[in-house]
């Protein structure tokens, strides 16, 4: 198993202005993943954070409004950038150990757009 | 994007019933899991089927995946309120992504 901190826990954050979520990982892994989570919804990918390179992002989602960084195979960070209230989510980050084995999530961030 | 959808959305019981919730899709998938997530928290992973026809135990927690590995459900015998909550399915489609259902939020009253 694995076990992943994020931050922050929560925000409140005007519209515009943009919030950087990091989350770490106690061991290093194949593959991280950033999801979605909208009031009552279910979760939603936004992106595979690749290490070293470019972000692979689902449809509907694009690197100017959600910029992904993995440096190391422990570490990553998603910016939501230029808010709207829309963007009031859950967003969560998951790791997957390596091809085949299971996901395991972090406790999620919770942001609200004013 | 393969589609997975669950049934039902909601389900309110009292508590020592038993209940089943189904995750239905049109396509394959490699295997498939089932998460429980609360309130201010990550989803937790339950179980993972591989094996068509697959069926495992979890207490009172009985999981199946379809025989042709499209389906899956769960079902919970004598429900009690600890298990209130949002059970998710999801199913691997491509090198570790995961596509969801809409999840079904059981609340089981004392």
């Amino acid at each position: 198993s694995a076990v992943i901190s994020q931050k922050p826990s929560r925000d409140i954050c005007q519209r515009g202005t943009s919030l950087t979520i990091q989350c770490q990982v106690d061991s290093q892994v194949t593959m991280m993943f950033w999801y979605r989570q909208q009031p009552g919804q279910s979760l939603t990918l936004i992106a595979t954070a690749n290490q070293g390179s470019e972000a692979t992002y689902e449809s509907g989602f694009v690197i100017d409004k959600f910029p992904i960084s993995r440096p190391n195979l422990t570490f990553s960070t998603l910016t939501v950038s230029n808010m709207s209230p829309e963007d009031s989510s859950i967003y969560l980050c998951s790791v997957v150990l390596a091809i085949g084995y299971e996901q395991y999530f972090g406790p999620g961030t919770r942001l609200t757009v004013t | 994007t393969q589609l997975l959808e669950q049934s039902p959305q909601f389900l309110s019981i009292q508590e020592g019933e038993n209940l089943t919730v189904y995750c239905n899709s049109s396509s394959v998938f490699s295997s498939l899991q089932w998460y429980r997530q609360e309130p201010g928290e990550g989803p937790v992973l339950l179980v993972t089927v591989v094996t068509g026809g697959e069926v495992k135990k979890l207490k009172r927690l009985t999981f199946q995946f379809g025989d042709a590995r499209k389906d899956s459900s769960l079902h919970i015998t004598a429900a009690q309120p600890g298990d209130t909550g949002l059970y998710l399915c999801a199913g691997d489609y491509d090198a570790g992504k995961s596509t969801f259902g809409d999840g079904t939020t059981l609340t089981v009253k004392p």
